[in-house]
C-alpha cells in the first residue's frame, strides 16, 4: 500500500514552546491530507482536513490559530501545535488518501512538560 | 458519516478464524464500509473495503448482508499480532476529500 511518512514519532517539549509535525506522502500525491488527535484509551478524533494549496478546515471546537496546518505541496503537510501546554500532550497521527484508501502516518507522541 | 457499532472487545484463540461484527443500519445507498485496526501506538492500518458485495484480500475477507445493514470481517487464521483495535468506519468513497470518523472500534485479543 502507498506509505506516508511522519516525523518527528516521539516528542517531548517545555509548556509554551511550539512543535511541528512532519507528514509526507512518500510514493503518491496528496490533495487532501487529515490530522487526528488520540488520547489514552480513546478513538482517534479528526483535528482537522488539510488542503494543498489552501486553508485547512477544523473541525469544530479544534483551536486553528493553534493547530497551524500548511499543506504546501501535494506531498507534504506541517502540523504546528503553538505555545504547547501540557494538556496538549497527545498521540497525532495524519492521514492521506491514495484513490479510495486512507493510509496513516505512525503518529507522534507528545508530550509537553 | 453513518454511525456504526461494534462490541467493544473480543477475544479470539491463535490459528482460529476472528469474526468481528459491524451493525451500520443507517448506511446511504453510497457510503462504503471500511475496516481499519491501531496495533498499540501505531497509526491505523487499511484492511479492506466494499459496498456490497463480498470482498477478500490478502489478510481478511469482508462480509455484507444484503440489506447492508451490518458487515462481518474475518480474519481466517488469527495469531498474536493480529491483536488490535479493530475500526469499522462507512465513508462516502470516490473523492479524496472525505473524511474517515472513527468510532470506539473492537478490541481484539489473540491468546496463544
Amino acid at each position: 500500500g502507498a506509505v506516508v511518512s511522519q516525523h518527528p514519532s516521539r516528542v517531548i517539549c517545555k509548556s509554551g514552546t511550539s512543535v511541528k509535525i512532519e507528514c509526507r506522502s512518500l510514493d503518491f500525491q496528496a490533495t487532501t491530507m487529515f490530522w487526528y488527535r488520540q488520547f489514552p484509551k480513546q478513538s482517534l478524533m479528526l483535528m482537522a482536513t488539510s488542503n494543498e494549496g489552501s486553508k485547512a478546515t477544523y473541525e469544530q471546537g479544534v483551536e486553528k490559530d493553534k493547530f497551524l496546518i500548511n499543506h504546501a505541496s501535494l506531498t507534504l503537510s506541517t502540523l504546528t501545535v503553538t505555545s504547547a501546554h501540557p494538556e496538549d500532550s497527545s498521540f497525532y497521527i495524519c492521514s492521506a488518501s491514495e484513490g479510495v484508501k486512507l493510509f496513516f502516518g505512525s503518529g507522534t507522541q507528545l508530550s509537553v512538560l | 458519516d453513518a454511525k456504526t457499532t461494534q462490541p467493544p472487545s473480543m477475544d479470539c484463540a491463535e490459528g482460529r478464524a476472528a469474526n468481528l461484527p459491524c451493525n451500520h443500519s443507517t448506511i446511504s445507498g453510497n457510503e462504503y464500509v471500511y475496516w481499519y485496526r491501531q496495533i498499540h501506538s501505531q497509526g491505523p492500518q487499511y484492511i479492506i473495503h466494499g459496498l456490497k458485495n463480498n470482498e477478500t484480500n490478502e489478510m481478511a475477507s469482508l462480509i455484507i448482508t444484503e440489506d447492508r445493514k451490518s458487515s462481518t470481517l474475518i480474519l481466517p487464521h488469527a495469531t498474536l499480532r493480529d491483536t488490535a483495535v479493530y475500526y469499522c468506519i462507512v465513508r462516502v468513497s470516490g473523492g479524496s476529500n472525505y473524511k474517515l470518523t472513527f468510532g470506539k472500534g473492537t478490541l481484539l485479543t489473540v491468546n496463544p
